[in-house]
């Protein structure tokens, strides 16, 4: 059984450029969620979501970042117009329930290097 | 809202030593608390969990913690450190009788371990 699969691992895009970030849940997980890691910040949760649904996003900023977790396929984690800011590992997790006593799986992260 | 804090940025023991890992929280309802370990350049590895029961909980690598309501708190323990366990750890939470929620993370812990 894979694990949680993130991809690509780095990523370095030019300012004003658009990055997708992928994340492909555990086998049987139906719940996604994406963090961004700062250096001196921790992980900070961005966005919650089961298929086709975005179930929290109290964390993703107001403009530029957007999520989604089609039917079919991976999620995505799509950041328009880069600034340097967004320069971060970007974690994706997964759970088969959203709810209760069920641990998160993490992938590996994508680095992203904004130039 | 849930919150995660751990107080020290970094905890150095030498190797042979107990440590402890320390990580308070904040929930309106019963907490679901865990334990990630952090190695560089890798995604987040599950280490334990308290869902309810006994207060102290064992997990991977010989890992325990122990998880006391009226502090509020679930500090991670190893009766003897060993060089290998140098990494990031964080402690997160998440609202146990909410469904729906994700979990939330402290800001991390960088334990260094002395040979």
């Amino acid at each position: 059984n894979a694990g949680v699969m993130q991809n690509p691992r780095h990523l370095v895009r030019r300012r004003g450029q658009e990055a997708r970030l992928r994340c492909s849940p555990m086998k049987g997980h139906s719940h996604v969620y994406w963090y961004r890691q700062l250096p001196e910040e921790g992980l900070k949760f961005m966005v919650y979501l089961q298929k086709e649904n975005i179930i929290d996003e109290s964390g993703m900023p107001k403009e530029r970042f957007s999520a989604e977790f089609p039917k079919e396929g991976p999620s995505i984690l799509r950041i328009q117009q880069v600034v340097r800011g967004d320069s971060a590992a970007y974690f994706c997790a997964s759970s088969p329930q959203g709810a209760g006593n069920t641990e998160a799986f993490f992938g590996q992260g994508t680095r992203l290097t904004v130039v | 809202a849930q919150s995660v804090a751990q107080p020290e940025d970094q905890v150095n023991v030498a190797e042979g030593n107990p440590l402890t890992v320390k990580c308070t929280y904040s929930v309106s309802g019963n907490p679901y608390l865990f334990w990630y370990v952090q190695y560089p350049n890798r995604g987040l590895q599950f280490l334990l969990k308290y869902i309810t029961g006994d207060n102290l909980v064992k997990g991977s690598y010989g890992f325990e913690a122990e998880f006391n309501k009226s502090q509020t708190s679930f500090h991670l323990k190893k009766p003897s450190a060993l060089v290998s366990d140098s990494a990031l750890y964080f402690c997160a939470v998440r609202e146990g009788d909410q469904a729906g929620t994700a979990l939330i993370f402290g800001k991390g812990t960088t334990l260094s371990v002395s040979s």
